[in-house]
């Protein structure tokens, strides 16, 4: 298997335009999870899916921030309008549950600038 | 407070000694993770653990659930394990990790 594929890499934006972030989790996987990671706080939980349903989105900063996942193969963050302080690395993840919890397999990321 | 604390931040070593992480955390927790992030930045899941003890090739992971605190041991350590270790704390019956800070690591050859 790939792994958990995310993109696009590198995004650098300006302030206010808008900005996609995808993730195709591992396929059999029945959680995705989206995560931000910054110097000042590192490593947050954003949203997380299971079977493609939101199940906790308390961690999404603002309206600015959606995220859909329309089939079990793929899911997109978007921030619109974006800002400067949303610059950071975004990881996605998946697992799957087997009856408990599992490890959680993990993106490359896509490291965002907003100018 | 954070929930999860680690120490040391950060952690020079040289090759071959023996290293810990600790991590110490406040709240009830279902299972611990402990991840590790390289300077590309990617991220891999290392241990997944909620009692006792686990060890794979160098590394031993192990928890205390009555003290809250679980250790991440490096056994003959190589320049090639520097890298920020995370740890993360899953809390009841939710699949939300709450993460660590990190502790960065250097082996010095």
């Amino acid at each position: 298997d790939a792994g958990v594929i995310q993109s696009p890499r590198h995004e650098v934006t300006e302030m206010g335009q808008e900005v996609t972030l995808r993730c195709k989790p591992i396929s059999g996987h029945d959680y995705l999870f989206w995560y931000r990671q910054t110097m000042m706080r590192g490593l947050e939980l954003l949203i997380y899916f299971n079977n493609n349903v939101p199940i906790d989105d308390s961690g999404m900063p603002e309206d600015r921030f959606s995220a859909k996942m329309p089939n079990a193969s793929f899911s997109t963050l978007k921030i619109q309008p974006s800002e400067p302080r949303d610059s950071a690395v975004y990881f996605c993840a998946s697992s799957f549950s087997s009856g408990g919890y599992n490890e959680q397999f993990f993106g490359p990321g896509t490291r965002l600038t907003v100018l | 407070k954070n929930e999860v604390e680690q120490s040391p931040q950060n952690l020079t070593a040289q090759e071959g000694e023996f290293i810990t992480i600790n991590c110490s955390y406040s709240v009830g927790i279902s299972a611990l993770h402990w991840l590790q992030q390289h300077p590309g930045g990617g991220i891999v899941s290392l241990f997944m653990l909620s009692s006792g003890k686990k060890k794979h090739g160098r590394l031993i992971a192990t928890i205390n659930i009555q003290e809250k605190h679980s250790s991440l041991h490096i056994t003959a350590s190589h320049p090639r394990d520097s890298a920020v270790y995370i740890c993360a704390v899953r809390r009841g019956a939710t699949n939300k990790l709450i993460f660590g800070t990190g502790t960065l690591l250097a082996v010095q050859p």
